[in-house]
């Protein structure tokens, strides 16, 4: 069974452009999430999504950040305008559903370069 | 607000011997779970072991067990006969019953040695 797929795995861009990133959860799975990692520390939550619902965006800076899992099943993340300090890795990760015991599946990430 | 913290930024040990990865958390609520994550290079990130906390018992996944005392709020990782593929960043993760922010610690590298 595939895991969980993100593309690109990495980006380079200048600031003030805009990026988008895709994330296909484990099939079945009904919650997906969205971190960001930054350099020597762990994955930070931005957004989950309860099927198509964004059920926690608290800490998503929504004046630059955006996503979207139409249909509930892949999504997108998408910063536009992206700044130097948005350079990080944004991993997406899956769970069959939003439960506190459920395991996490995480795709490989996509590691953003901001010029 | 939880927090975790794991105070070892970078760790080595021998192949096959055995190494404790050390975690604490903050949290005034008295149910939720605990986690360690692995990241090997490249790779991405693995779930290694999970612990109840209403469970006393400590978690063993073969090599890998936990020290749970939960008093403490401490939560550390044993790695037994250490392997090589062991090389990799360690993430302790900590999230609320009620609540699926699950919250990670800076974690620690740690490199198994021939």
């Amino acid at each position: 069974e595939a895991g969980v797929v993100q593309s690109p795995r990495y980006k380079i861009i200048e600031k003030k452009q805009p990026v988008a990133f895709w994330c296909n959860p484990i099939s079945g799975h009904n919650t997906l999430y969205w971190y960001l990692q930054n350099l020597g520390q762990g994955p930070e939550l931005l957004i989950r999504y309860e099927n198509e619902e964004a059920v926690d965006d608290s800490q998503l800076p929504k004046d630059r950040f955006s996503a979207e899992r139409l249909k509930g099943v892949d999504s997108t993340l998408k910063i536009q305008p992206a700044e130097l300090g948005d350079s990080a890795v944004y991993l997406c990760a899956s769970s069959l559903d939003g439960g506190a015991r459920e395991t996490q599946y995480f795709g490989p990430g996509t590691r953003l370069l901001v010029l | 607000a939880q927090t975790v913290t794991q105070s070892q930024p970078e760790m080595s040990v021998q192949e096959a011997e055995t190494v404790t990865l050390s975690c604490t958390y903050d949290t005034s609520e008295n149910n939720y779970y605990l986690f360690w994550y692995k990241q090997p290079p490249s790779r991405q990130m693995i779930l290694v072991i999970r612990q109840e906390a209403y469970k006393q018992q400590n978690a063993t996944e073969n090599r890998f067990s936990v020290n749970f005392q939960k008093a403490a709020k401490s939560f550390s990782l044993k790695i037994s006969d250490s392997q090589l593929g062991d090389t990799a960043m360690y993430f302790c993760a900590f999230i609320q019953y009620n609540n699926n922010d699950m919250r990670f610690g800076a974690g620690t590298r740690l490199t198994v040695k021939p």
